[in-house]
């Protein structure tokens, strides 16, 4: 299995609600990244997890809160967002941070998440 | 600031033309570069990665072409095909403190479009 999955595939929120986005991979990675990704921009990095423990915030608000449950789980939990964290919320994995070696990433299809 | 960037936003080409498609670096400390593909509605397809004591690396239809005197990264498509058509990301993981923390910075990106 070489995928990366995510759910949902699409998101609508209202800026009171609470929400969960969900990713998950079967490689055996045990490093798990979530980016945000505005139209027409590249992925910008949002949090790292190695080896389950949150290794890199990128200044991320606090209204969005990651989680790495186990190995093969990320989430990412939302609450009271704002309209302008309109985006694709996309999940990546790779093989290993521990040995300082980078490898490549893998990403998921992502969630496309709409805050009204 | 540091950044990486493209030289051109979009790049049009006929189906069986080679395509290149650049991009330039400025931080001479990362030792790690990629080359994505993202397709409308879908998360990065990692393409091609090259480190830094290497100057090409081939693969199926791709070649990635690595500059360090001048921070230059290219990607050579050959005999491009209209399946090709997408935006196309370089990205280069930034080395802190003599560790690889797995963040990699994207580039804006290139359009690339194939004309049947």
């Amino acid at each position: 299995d070489t995928e990366v999955t995510q759910t949902p595939k699409h998101l609508v929120m209202g800026m009171t609600n609470k929400k969960s986005l969900k990713c998950e991979q079967h490689m055996g990675h045990r490093a798990m990244y979530w980016y945000k990704q505005k139209a027409k921009k590249p992925p910008e990095l949002m949090f790292v997890y190695s080896y389950e423990k949150l290794s890199i915030n990128e200044s991320v608000p606090s209204r969005f809160s990651p989680e790495c449950p186990n190995s093969s789980l990320l989430n990412l939990h939302l609450h009271a967002l704002q309209p302008e964290d309109s985006a694709l919320y996309l999940c990546a994995s790779s093989q290993d941070m521990a040995q300082g070696i980078m490898n490549e990433q893998f990403f998921g299809p992502g969630t496309r998440l709409t805050v009204l | 600031g540091e950044s990486v960037g493209l030289h051109l936003p979009t790049l049009s080409v006929q189906e069986g033309d080679n395509s290149i498609i650049n991009c330039a670096y400025s931080n001479s400390a990362s030792d790690y570069f990629i080359w994505y593909k993202q397709e409308s509605g879908k998360g990065p397809q990692f393409i091609i990665d090259i480190r830094s004591n290497m100057d090409k690396r081939q693969g199926q239809r791709v070649t990635v072409l690595l500059n360090k005197t001048v921070k230059h990264l290219s990607l050579q498509i050959a005999a491009t095909q209209p399946g090709d058509s997408a935006v196309y990301f370089c990205a280069e993981n930034r080395r802190a403190g003599g560790t690889s923390y797995g963040k990699l910075t994207f580039g804006q990106g290139t359009i690339l479009t194939v004309h049947p």
